[in-house]
C-alpha cells in the first residue's frame, strides 16, 4: 500500500525548545492529519489539514498543508514535558480506489527533557 | 462519555489458538476501522467498515477476520494466531470513511503470540 515518509523518527529536546516534523508522500493527497499518541493510549487527532497551502493552528502546535500536496509539516512550539508521546501524520488519497483511506507515517517520538 | 472500547487491553496466546479481540463504539458511528501498529511502521489498516454487514480489506489483511453484525461492534478474529502477529492492535470508529470526519481511536491491546 502507499507509504509516508515521516521524519525525523525521534527527537530529544529541551523543555522550552521548538519542534518541527514532517510527512512527505510520491501520490497527491486530499487531506492531511496530525495525531498524538501519548504512552499507553490511542492516538488522538491534533490538527486536520484540507486545501493545499492551509496553515492551521492549535494552541502551541501549527500545521501547514504543502502546496504541492505531497507534503506536510507539524510544529510544536515552546514544548513542555507533557508534549511527549508519538506524533502521527496521515493522508487521505486523491480519488481512485484509495478515496477515504487513510494512509500513517511510522510516526515520531518526541521527548522532552524539563 | 463517547468511547471506543477494546477488549482485552493485553493477551498473551500461543501459535494457532484462536482468539477475538472485540471493539465497541457508543457514538452511533457507521465507520470502525482496525489498525496494527508496529516499531518503525506507524499504523497499518487490517481490516475496515463502512456501515453493517459491510467490511473490506486494508493493507495488511492476512490471517485476520472481522465481522460487523451491529453497528456498535467490529470484533477482530485471527483464526490461528502465530508470532508475525504480536502487535499492538487498535479500532477506530468515525460518522463515516471520509477523512474530514474525525477517527476516533480505543485505548489499544497488546497481542503476544508465542
Amino acid at each position: 500500500g502507499q507509504q509516508l515518509n515521516q521524519s525525523p523518527q525521534s527527537m530529544f529536546i529541551q523543555e522550552g525548545e521548538d519542534v518541527s516534523m514532517n510527512c512527505t508522500s510520491s501520490s497527491i493527497f486530499n487531506t492531511w492529519l496530525w495525531y498524538k499518541q501519548d504512552p499507553g493510549e490511542g492516538p488522538v487527532l491534533l490538527i486536520a489539514l484540507y486545501k493545499a497551502g492551509e496553515l492551521t493552528s492549535n494552541g502551541r502546535l501549527t500545521a501547514q498543508f504543502g502546496i504541492t500536496r505531497k507534503d506536510s509539516f507539524l510544529n510544536i512550539s515552546a514544548s513542555i514535558p507533557s508534549d511527549v508521546g508519538i506524533y502521527f501524520c496521515a493522508g487521505e488519497n486523491a480519488g481512485g480506489t484509495s478515496y477515504g483511506k487513510l494512509t500513517f507515517g511510522q510516526g515520531t517520538i518526541l521527548t522532552v527533557h524539563p | 462519555e463517547a468511547q471506543v472500547t477494546q477488549n482485552p487491553r493485553y493477551l498473551i496466546t500461543v501459535t494457532g489458538k484462536k482468539l477475538t479481540v472485540t471493539c465497541s463504539q457508543n457514538m452511533n458511528h457507521e465507520y470502525m476501522s482496525w489498525y496494527r501498529q508496529d516499531p518503525g511502521l506507524g499504523l497499518r489498516q487490517i481490516y475496515y467498515s463502512m456501515n453493517v454487514e459491510v467490511t473490506d480489506k486494508g493493507d495488511v489483511p492476512e490471517g485476520y477476520k472481522v465481522s460487523r453484525k451491529e453497528k456498535r461492534n467490529f470484533p477482530l478474529i485471527l483464526e490461528s494466531p502465530s508470532p508475525n502477529q504480536t502487535s499492538l492492535y487498535f479500532c477506530a470508529s468515525s460518522l463515516s470513511m471520509l477523512a474530514s470526519d474525525t477517527q476516533y481511536f480505543g485505548p489499544g491491546t497488546r497481542l503476544t503470540v508465542l
